[in-house]
Formats: structure tokens, C-alpha cells, sequence
């Protein structure tokens, strides 16, 4: 079956650091790769999407590039702030009619002024 | 758009008790989600709809749990009668039909704590 794995956390950067997080998936088919974010008692929002091979997404300074050979989703940027810190979740989902999404466990970003 | 809503955003109750969360998605939106999210099991999909029709409850975690969809702009997570083990923040999301990929949007969530 489907999954996606993503590097434990949490993951601690000063302000203006690089931040990368790790995220791998598993799948039978073709899907589309999102990253959302988990703010401090809210629910989860879309951050980017990419829906095939070499596709980059990006928002808000965070990029994420579709790597098929490596099956790698992994999100990026290149100065955090403090704003920046919350939970990120790596997914897959495939176009059609079936709309699950497979989430991985998150990744806690904490950032320190 | 007022974006999805749920309530209540917090709720505790006592082992045995009848516990019923509430959910109203974004208007238009074809799909509402269930999600339950705990420290140790991270966020899992309990039940899907469809036009208010449950595709998929393969996620419903034992017959203690039931959701329904009445109508497009309405849903209930009733959980009876309510453990320990069922505290955790539950999440209601939906999304459209038509284009793909799809977006989930995900309300706010109810922290659900049972003593």
C-alpha cells in the first residue's frame, strides 16, 4: 500500500537558518505530493502541492521538488522565521474519484529568534 | 467563506458518556472527512463521505463510533459510550469535486478529553 515517511522531530533552527525537512513516499500508482502545516491549535492548511515528476512547489519561501527517482518530496527553505514554527505534514493523494490522502507522522518545526 | 466549522472546540466528559462532535463544511464542498489525531498514532482517517453518502469507514476504530452525514452542510462524530483511550483532537475537513489534485480544507478541531 501507499505511505510516506517523514524525519523525526523535533527539528530546532535559529532564526534565518536553512531548514530542510526529510519526506519519502511509497506508492503503487502516479500520485500528486502535498505539504501541509499544523499552526498551534489549528487545523492543518495547504502549503504547496506538486502533481508530477520535477514539479516544484512553493509558498511563502517554502519549495518542495517531485523527485520520482528518488520517490523524495522534500520541503525546503531558505531563511525560517519564528512565524515559521508549527508541525509539517508530508502527503499523497491520487487524482480521480478516490479522494484519500495519505498523511505521514509530521515534523515539528520549532524556531528560535 | 467562513471556512470549515466545528463544534465544540473543546469537550470533556466522563467514561460512558455520550460524546457527539459537529461539523459543518464549506459550502459547495462534495467531500467531509473525519480525522482523529493523537501524539502516539499521528493524524488517521476515520470515515469519508460523498455527497453525504460514507464511502469509506474503514477507519472507524470499533462500533463505539458512528458519523453521519444528513445533509450537504451538516455532520456528526457520536462516539457512546466514550473511553480514556478516545481522547485526542478530532479534525473535520472537506474538499471538491472536479479538479484535481484535490485540497483538503481542515477546521479547527475539537479537543476531546474523556476522565
Amino acid at each position: 500500500g501507499d505511505s510516506v515517511t517523514q524525519m523525526e522531530g523535533p527539528v530546532t533552527l535559529s532564526e534565518e537558518a536553512f531548514l530542510t525537512i526529510n519526506c519519502t513516499y511509497t506508492a503503487t500508482g502516479y500520485p500528486s505530493l502535498f505539504w501541509y502545516v499544523q499552526y498551534p491549535g489549528e487545523g492543518l492548511q495547504l502549503l504547496l502541492k506538486a502533481t508530477k515528476a520535477d514539479d516544484k512547489g512553493s509558498n511563502k519561501g517554502f519549495e518542495a521538488t517531485y523527485r520520482k527517482e528518488t520517490t523524495s518530496f522534500h520541503l525546503e527553505k531558505g531563511s525560517v522565521q519564528v512565524s515559521d514554527s508549527a508541525v509539517y505534514f508530508c502527503a499523497l493523494a491520487y487524482s480521480g474519484g478516490y479522494q484519500k490522502v495519505t498523511f505521514g507522522t509530521g515534523t515539528k518545526l520549532q524556531v528560535i529568534p | 467563506d467562513a471556512g470549515v466549522i466545528q463544534s465544540p472546540r473543546h469537550e470533556v466528559t466522563e467514561m460512558g458518556q455520550e460524546v457527539t462532535l459537529r461539523c459543518k463544511p464549506i459550502s459547495g464542498h462534495d467531500y467531509l472527512f473525519w480525522y482523529r489525531q493523537t501524539m502516539m498514532r499521528g493524524l488517521e482517517l476515520l470515515i469519508y463521505f460523498n455527497n453525504n453518502v460514507p464511502i469509506d469507514d474503514s477507519g472507524m476504530p470499533e462500533d463505539r463510533f458512528s458519523a453521519k452525514m444528513p445533509n450537504a452542510s451538516f455532520s456528526t462524530l457520536k462516539i457512546q459510550p466514550s473511553e480514556p483511550r478516545d481522547s485526542a483532537v478530532y479534525f473535520c475537513a472537506s474538499s471538491p469535486s472536479g479538479t484535481s489534485p484535490y485540497e483538503q480544507y481542515f477546521g479547527p478541531g475539537t479537543r476531546l478529553t474523556v476522565t
